[in-house]
């Protein structure tokens, strides 16, 4: 089984200023993918960024990337020039390939606040 | 607005009723999911459908748990004889299997509040 760690329930940042979200995983497996969802106040789930296990290199979306460290099982993200949008929770899951149902495992999730 | 919806947004029900939720998932995504997320815990993954093949069910879902996609559609969630640890958030996602290990889509949710 895989599990997923966020060690950080609650974080904070000055708009325009940078913050990065940590996230570990443990899994026996070696072809994955890794996700970090945002889920705002009373809104619904979106994706930020995925990393396939196989790629070296760290995914980036706009002011969104990843610090991906698969042999240290680490799976960070870093958000650049917060904006106050940015304001949610942060989720980090695994996605485990191969046949089956690709469901996601997901952390605890990360309460980000951007503080105008 | 194409997303994934879900109805009802919110349900308040008496312990020991039956309730239904319901899950519109993106047109043409043959892959959906469903979820629960408690307070201050990450999504945890109940069961998923593939077309209208029901194919995996997690430990979670209880024999009060049943879930259908009748048409490869739409899907619903019965909980029966609800119990007050039942309340939760509900999660429908779905995803399109044509583009392979797939980004899933969610919708807002069904919070169930046990009395």
């Amino acid at each position: 089984a895989q599990t997923v760690t966020q060690s950080q329930p609650e974080m904070s940042v000055q708009e325009a200023e940078t913050v990065t979200l940590s996230c570990t995983y443990d899994t026996s497996e070696s072809n994955y993918y890794l996700f970090w969802y945002k889920q705002p106040p009373s809104r619904q789930m979106i994706l930020v960024i995925r990393q396939e296990a196989y790629k070296q290199q760290n995914a980036t979306e706009n002011r969104f990337s990843v610090n991906f460290q698969k042999a240290a099982k680490s799976f960070s993200l870093k958000i650049s020039d917060s904006q106050l949008g940015d304001t949610a929770m942060y989720f980090c899951a695994f996605m485990k390939l191969g046949a089956g149902s690709y469901q996601l495992t997901f952390g605890k999730g990360t309460k980000l606040s951007v503080i105008p | 607005d194409t997303g994934v919806s879900q109805n009802p947004r919110h349900k308040i029900t008496k312990r020991g009723q039956n309730v239904t939720f319901r899950c519109d998932p993106i047109s043409e995504h043959n892959r959906l999911y469903w979820y629960r997320q408690t307070l201050g815990q990450g999504p945890e993954f109940l069961t998923y459908f593939q077309n209208e093949a029901q194919l995996e069910k997690s430990r979670l879902l209880s024999d009060r748990f049943s879930a259908e996609r009748p048409k490869g559609s739409f899907s619903t969630l019965e909980i029966q004889r609800t119990e007050q640890g039942d309340s939760a958030m509900y999660l429908c996602a779905s995803s399109l299997l044509a583009q392979g290990p797939d980004t899933q889509y969610f919708g807002p949710g069904t919070r169930l509040t046990v009395l």
